[in-house]
Protein backbone atom coordinates (compact mmCIF):
# COMPACT_ATOMS: atom_id res chain seq x y z
CA UNK A 1 0.00 0.00 0.00
CA UNK A 2 1.48 3.42 -1.00
CA UNK A 3 1.87 5.93 1.88
CA UNK A 4 2.43 9.67 2.39
CA UNK A 5 2.92 11.01 5.31
CA UNK A 6 2.78 14.49 6.56
CA UNK A 7 4.30 14.22 10.10
CA UNK A 8 4.23 18.06 11.31
CA UNK A 9 -0.16 18.34 11.68
CA UNK A 10 1.07 22.11 12.27
CA UNK A 11 4.11 25.06 11.48
CA UNK A 12 3.87 28.97 12.90
CA UNK A 13 6.38 30.64 10.63
CA UNK A 14 7.28 34.84 10.78
CA UNK A 15 6.40 36.75 8.03
CA UNK A 16 9.27 37.13 5.26
CA UNK A 17 10.80 33.85 6.74
CA UNK A 18 11.02 30.67 5.08
CA UNK A 19 8.30 28.19 5.66
CA UNK A 20 9.32 24.32 4.70
CA UNK A 21 6.89 21.96 4.75
CA UNK A 22 8.21 18.05 4.66
CA UNK A 23 6.44 14.80 3.07
CA UNK A 24 7.85 11.29 3.35
CA UNK A 25 6.45 8.47 0.62
CA UNK A 26 7.09 4.79 0.82
CA UNK A 27 8.27 2.79 -1.87
CA UNK A 28 7.17 4.10 -5.23
CA UNK A 29 7.78 3.19 -8.78
CA UNK A 30 5.88 6.35 -9.95
CA UNK A 31 7.47 9.14 -8.34
CA UNK A 32 5.55 12.65 -9.10
CA UNK A 33 4.25 14.75 -6.65
CA UNK A 34 2.02 17.50 -6.42
CA UNK A 35 1.20 19.99 -3.82
CA UNK A 36 -1.92 21.37 -2.64
CA UNK A 37 -2.69 24.86 -0.91
CA UNK A 38 -6.46 24.43 1.15
CA UNK A 39 -8.56 26.85 2.73
CA UNK A 40 -11.57 26.00 4.62
CA UNK A 41 -14.56 25.02 2.97
CA UNK A 42 -12.85 25.38 -0.24
CA UNK A 43 -11.10 22.70 -2.09
CA UNK A 44 -7.55 22.28 -2.67
CA UNK A 45 -5.91 24.48 -5.26
CA UNK A 46 -2.83 23.47 -7.04
CA UNK A 47 0.72 24.72 -5.90
CA UNK A 48 3.74 23.03 -7.47
CA UNK A 49 4.34 19.52 -8.84
CA UNK A 50 7.39 17.32 -9.12
CA UNK A 51 8.64 14.13 -10.74
CA UNK A 52 11.10 11.58 -10.24
CA UNK A 53 13.79 12.95 -13.07
CA UNK A 54 14.39 16.30 -11.33
CA UNK A 55 15.65 17.12 -7.89
CA UNK A 56 13.73 20.34 -7.33
CA UNK A 57 10.92 22.68 -9.13
CA UNK A 58 10.96 26.37 -8.67
CA UNK A 59 7.66 28.73 -9.24
CA UNK A 60 8.24 31.97 -7.97
CA UNK A 61 7.96 31.95 -3.81
CA UNK A 62 7.27 28.33 -3.83
CA UNK A 63 9.92 25.14 -4.84
CA UNK A 64 9.90 21.63 -3.85
CA UNK A 65 12.54 19.72 -3.68
CA UNK A 66 13.00 15.70 -3.96
CA UNK A 67 15.22 13.23 -2.49
CA UNK A 68 14.67 10.44 -4.18
CA UNK A 69 17.22 8.20 -2.14
CA UNK A 70 15.30 9.15 1.47
CA UNK A 71 12.01 9.31 -0.08
CA UNK A 72 11.29 12.72 1.15
CA UNK A 73 9.83 15.66 -0.22
CA UNK A 74 9.79 19.29 0.61
CA UNK A 75 8.40 22.63 -0.19
CA UNK A 76 9.83 25.92 0.57
CA UNK A 77 7.94 29.47 1.01
CA UNK A 78 10.09 32.49 0.72
CA UNK A 79 9.01 34.94 2.01
CA UNK A 80 6.38 33.82 3.76
CA UNK A 81 3.08 36.06 3.67
CA UNK A 82 -0.12 36.27 5.58
CA UNK A 83 -2.06 34.91 2.21
CA UNK A 84 -0.19 31.19 2.54
CA UNK A 85 -1.80 30.81 6.15
CA UNK A 86 -3.37 27.48 5.12
CA UNK A 87 -3.45 23.83 5.31
CA UNK A 88 -0.97 22.48 2.86
CA UNK A 89 -1.39 18.63 1.36
CA UNK A 90 0.81 16.56 -0.49
CA UNK A 91 -0.06 13.95 -2.75
CA UNK A 92 1.31 11.35 -4.68
CA UNK A 93 0.36 10.94 -8.18
CA UNK A 94 -0.73 7.50 -10.17
CA UNK A 95 -4.28 7.56 -11.28
CA UNK A 96 -5.69 8.53 -8.55
CA UNK A 97 -4.16 10.80 -5.63
CA UNK A 98 -3.15 9.70 -2.79
CA UNK A 99 -2.89 12.94 -0.03
CA UNK A 100 -0.85 12.88 2.95
CA UNK A 101 -2.75 14.47 6.41
CA UNK A 102 -1.56 18.27 5.74
CA UNK A 103 0.31 20.42 7.47
CA UNK A 104 -1.70 23.56 9.05
CA UNK A 105 1.01 26.97 8.07
CA UNK A 106 0.30 29.73 10.44
CA UNK A 107 2.39 32.95 8.99
CA UNK A 108 2.51 35.50 11.96
CA UNK A 109 2.48 39.23 11.22
CA UNK B 1 -15.29 31.06 -14.30
CA UNK B 2 -13.95 27.94 -16.21
CA UNK B 3 -13.11 25.48 -13.51
CA UNK B 4 -14.77 23.42 -12.04
CA UNK B 5 -17.43 23.74 -10.21
CA UNK B 6 -20.18 21.42 -7.52
CA UNK B 7 -23.29 21.87 -6.62
CA UNK B 8 -24.53 22.25 -4.49
CA UNK B 9 -22.11 23.87 -1.33
CA UNK B 10 -23.72 22.64 1.34
CA UNK B 11 -25.94 19.77 2.18
CA UNK B 12 -28.31 19.28 5.61
CA UNK B 13 -29.90 15.90 5.38
CA UNK B 14 -31.29 13.63 7.86
CA UNK B 15 -30.24 10.15 7.97
CA UNK B 16 -32.00 7.24 5.88
CA UNK B 17 -32.32 10.06 2.89
CA UNK B 18 -30.62 10.05 -0.42
CA UNK B 19 -28.51 12.85 -1.74
CA UNK B 20 -27.11 13.59 -5.04
CA UNK B 21 -23.98 15.78 -6.13
CA UNK B 22 -23.10 17.05 -9.21
CA UNK B 23 -19.70 18.02 -10.46
CA UNK B 24 -19.06 20.18 -13.90
CA UNK B 25 -15.51 19.52 -14.59
CA UNK B 26 -13.07 22.18 -17.02
CA UNK B 27 -14.90 21.82 -20.19
CA UNK B 28 -11.80 19.79 -22.02
CA UNK B 29 -10.83 17.80 -19.59
CA UNK B 30 -11.51 13.76 -19.84
CA UNK B 31 -11.29 12.31 -16.72
CA UNK B 32 -13.40 13.29 -13.65
CA UNK B 33 -12.69 12.17 -9.65
CA UNK B 34 -14.76 12.45 -6.68
CA UNK B 35 -12.82 12.35 -3.23
CA UNK B 36 -13.74 13.20 0.10
CA UNK B 37 -12.14 14.68 2.76
CA UNK B 38 -12.90 14.12 6.73
CA UNK B 39 -11.49 16.61 9.94
CA UNK B 40 -8.13 16.49 10.12
CA UNK B 41 -7.32 14.20 6.58
CA UNK B 42 -6.52 14.67 3.40
CA UNK B 43 -8.77 13.71 0.64
CA UNK B 44 -9.66 9.93 -0.01
CA UNK B 45 -10.06 9.02 -3.11
CA UNK B 46 -13.62 7.59 -4.45
CA UNK B 47 -13.86 7.17 -7.85
CA UNK B 48 -12.70 8.43 -11.61
CA UNK B 49 -13.80 8.20 -14.66
CA UNK B 50 -12.49 8.94 -18.24
CA UNK B 51 -15.05 10.23 -20.60
CA UNK B 52 -18.03 8.05 -19.60
CA UNK B 53 -16.34 5.10 -18.20
CA UNK B 54 -16.17 4.47 -14.62
CA UNK B 55 -12.19 3.51 -14.16
CA UNK B 56 -11.89 2.54 -10.73
CA UNK B 57 -13.79 2.94 -7.17
CA UNK B 58 -12.38 2.40 -4.08
CA UNK B 59 -12.85 0.13 -0.96
CA UNK B 60 -14.60 3.25 0.52
CA UNK B 61 -17.13 3.15 -1.87
CA UNK B 62 -20.04 1.35 -0.70
CA UNK B 63 -22.86 -0.26 -2.57
CA UNK B 64 -24.81 2.84 -1.25
CA UNK B 65 -22.94 5.15 -3.22
CA UNK B 66 -23.52 5.55 -6.66
CA UNK B 67 -21.30 7.68 -9.63
CA UNK B 68 -22.37 8.90 -13.31
CA UNK B 69 -21.28 10.58 -15.69
CA UNK B 70 -23.75 9.15 -18.54
CA UNK B 71 -22.19 11.97 -21.40
CA UNK B 72 -18.68 12.05 -20.27
CA UNK B 73 -18.96 15.65 -19.09
CA UNK B 74 -20.89 16.16 -15.62
CA UNK B 75 -20.60 13.32 -13.15
CA UNK B 76 -23.04 13.09 -10.03
CA UNK B 77 -22.45 11.54 -6.77
CA UNK B 78 -25.57 9.33 -5.33
CA UNK B 79 -25.68 8.21 -1.36
CA UNK B 80 -28.87 6.49 -0.75
CA UNK B 81 -29.63 6.12 2.94
CA UNK B 82 -27.27 7.96 4.28
CA UNK B 83 -25.71 7.56 7.83
CA UNK B 84 -24.31 10.29 10.05
CA UNK B 85 -20.40 8.68 8.89
CA UNK B 86 -21.25 10.45 5.58
CA UNK B 87 -20.93 13.69 6.99
CA UNK B 88 -17.41 15.17 4.97
CA UNK B 89 -16.20 17.42 2.52
CA UNK B 90 -17.03 15.71 -0.89
CA UNK B 91 -14.55 17.50 -3.82
CA UNK B 92 -14.30 16.83 -7.42
CA UNK B 93 -11.54 17.15 -9.48
CA UNK B 94 -10.87 16.84 -13.30
CA UNK B 95 -7.48 16.54 -15.63
CA UNK B 96 -6.73 16.09 -18.58
CA UNK B 97 -5.40 12.84 -20.06
CA UNK B 98 -3.00 12.57 -23.03
CA UNK B 99 -1.43 9.29 -24.39
CA UNK B 100 -2.67 7.61 -20.80
CA UNK B 101 0.04 8.94 -18.72
CA UNK B 102 -0.92 8.56 -14.98
CA UNK B 103 0.69 12.03 -13.85
CA UNK B 104 -1.60 14.88 -14.46
CA UNK B 105 -2.13 17.58 -12.25
CA UNK B 106 -5.68 17.49 -11.26
CA UNK B 107 -8.03 20.36 -10.47
CA UNK B 108 -10.42 20.65 -7.57
CA UNK B 109 -13.84 22.32 -7.32
CA UNK B 110 -15.19 24.15 -4.14
CA UNK B 111 -16.41 20.48 -2.34
CA UNK B 112 -19.94 19.92 -1.19
CA UNK B 113 -20.23 19.46 2.62
CA UNK B 114 -22.84 17.05 3.52
CA UNK B 115 -24.02 17.00 7.40
CA UNK B 116 -26.33 14.38 7.92
CA UNK B 117 -28.35 14.78 11.11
Amino acid sequence: DQQVKQNSPSLSVQEGRISILNCDYTNSMFDYFLWYKKYPAEGPTFLISISSIKDKNEDGRFTVFLNKSAKHLSLHIVPSQPGDSAVYFCARVHEKLTFGTGTRLTIIP
Amino acid sequence: DTGVSQDPRHKITKRGQNVTFRCDPISEHNRLYWYRQTLGQGPEFLTYFQNEAQLEKSRLLSDRFSAERPKGSFSTLEIQRTEQGDSAMYLCASSLTVLGLARETQYFGPGTRLLVL
